[in-house]
């Protein structure tokens, strides 16, 4: 499958641990995104990353961060975890530098903290 | 504030019947509008664009100014309708082009 993965799917830990979400983008794609979805709310926006440069941010907590590496995948550290981080973590791709056109989505990781 | 709103977060109506999801941004200036679904077991995926101004699986959407909507009809609702449906919006928010979603409508076809 050459479609966006993430790993790993499910993810338990505890209040005050962190966590690393990995996401690999599709073929080509340079542009890799993450977003958040909690329960009663959207997708949000956290944060996307374009050849390796952040290129914009959404609203994500300090104790949290990314980074795009050279192969273009990308990970999302998750520190000092709370009880509310729980939650599906999207990651998506796409060849643009922009979000103008199709972003391709993996299958999230959800992640639950005890 | 830039957002999108899907006032309706359940949506039922028979098999046969017409659907529309509404789906209401608020943004100053000209933003891209997108419909996203995702099925049952199915990786989250672009239905539509208002630019490519095309009707996909018998769904069209068309962007209301006027009205800052762009809300998402079908005429006659089929069964594999059945999804979770995302509006979505990219715009310059906060200094960055960034693209950014509606909490979502879950739509079930009753047979």
């Amino acid at each position: 499958d050459s479609g966006v993965t993430q790993t790993p799917k499910h993810l338990i830990t505890a209040t005050g641990q962190r966590v690393t979400l990995r996401c690999s983008p599709r073929s080509g794609d340079l542009s890799v995104y993450w977003y958040q979805q909690s329960l009663d709310q959207g997708l949000q926006f956290l944060i996307q990353y374009y050849n390796g440069e952040e290129r914009a941010k959404g609203n994500i907590l300090e104790r949290f961060s990314a980074q795009q590496f050279p192969d273009l995948h990308s990970e999302l550290n998750l520190s000092s975890l709370e009880l509310g981080d729980s939650a599906l973590y999207f990651c998506a791709s796409s060849v643009e530098y922009l979000p103008t056109g199709e972003l391709f989505f993996g299958e999230g990781s959800r992640l639950t903290v005890l | 504030a830039q957002r999108v709103t899907q006032p309706e977060k359940l949506l039922s109506v028979f098999k046969g019947a017409p659907v529309e999801l509404k789906c209401n941004y608020s943004y100053s200036g000209s933003p891209e509008l997108f419909w996203y679904v995702q099925y049952s077991r199915q990786r989250l995926q672009l239905l539509l664009r208002h630019i490519s101004r095309e009707s996909i699986k018998g769904f069209t959407a068309d962007l209301n100014k006027g009205e800052t909507s762009f809300h998402l009809k079908k005429p006659f609702a089929q069964e594999e309708d059945s999804a979770m449906y995302y509006c979505a919006l990219s715009g310059l928010i906060q200094g960055a082009q960034k693209l950014v979603f509606g909490q979502g409508t879950r739509l079930t076809i009753n047979p």
